[in-house]
């Protein structure tokens, strides 16, 4: 069973603060590791899909780095607005096509 | 294109009640997915199809669920019967070319209630 764990499990900071949150996953059968932000009552949308150790994504203030030899991805919001407010959830595919997702990170931030 | 469309928005059935969840993926789109989300267990993978095809099924919880996908533009998911533990909010998903360079588009997701 794959297990994708996000830490922390919620998070709460002031407008201008930087911050960051922690994906863990399998390192074995990676294919690709995914993104997503997810505001109350809207669906989830994608952030970044990253696929190769060492990649390093970017829009705007957010940004991704992937490390698929120990298993790991860090997602960084600089400068967070509380527009940025919202669940950050990571999941990884480990081929078939089959993503799966972290329990997420809820981010509350406050003006 | 208008995304993926799911229907209804809200579903509230009473126990032992079939409920039929629809979806229409994005246009183009050759993988289509069904997610339930809880408070518990999050997001998880119900089953997902390719081509029409259903290829993993083994997140369906038991055979009270069962999801069709007769052509490329419309996908169901039945409870029968349902039970008030399926009570969730259940998310379609597409995405072309598979996930390993793309993203899943997900619709707006069917809150189901079961009294």
């Amino acid at each position: 069973i794959l297990n994708v764990e996000q830490s922390p499990q919620s998070l709460h900071v002031q407008e201008g603060d930087s911050t960051n949150f922690t994906c863990s996953f399998p390192s074995s059968n990676f294919y690709a590791l995914h993104w997503y932000r997810w505001e109350t009552a809207k669906s989830p949308e994608a952030l970044f899909v990253m696929t190769l150790n060492g990649d390093e994504k970017k829009k705007g203030r957010i940004s991704a780095t992937l490390n698929t030899k120990e298993g790991y991805s860090y997602l960084y919001i600089k400068g967070s607005q509380p527009e940025d407010s919202a669940t950050y959830l990571c999941a990884a595919n480990t081929g078939f096509q089959k993503l799966v997702f972290g329990t997420g990170t809820r981010l509350l931030v406050s003006p | 294109d208008a995304g993926v469309i799911q229907s209804p928005r809200h579903e509230v059935t009473e126990m032992g009640q079939e409920v039929t969840l629809r979806c229409k993926p994005i246009s183009g789109h050759n993988s289509l997915f069904w997610y339930r989300q809880t408070m518990m267990r999050g997001l998880e993978l119900l089953i997902y199809f390719n081509n029409n095809v259903p290829i993993d099924d083994s997140g369906m919880p038991e055979d009270r669920f069962s999801a069709k996908m007769p052509n490329a533009s419309f996908s169901t998911l039945k409870i029968q019967p349902s039970e008030p533990r399926d009570s969730a909010v259940y998310f379609c998903a597409s995405s072309s070319q598979g996930l390993l360079n793309t993203e899943a588009f997900f619709g707006q997701g069917t809150r189901l209630t079961v009294v």
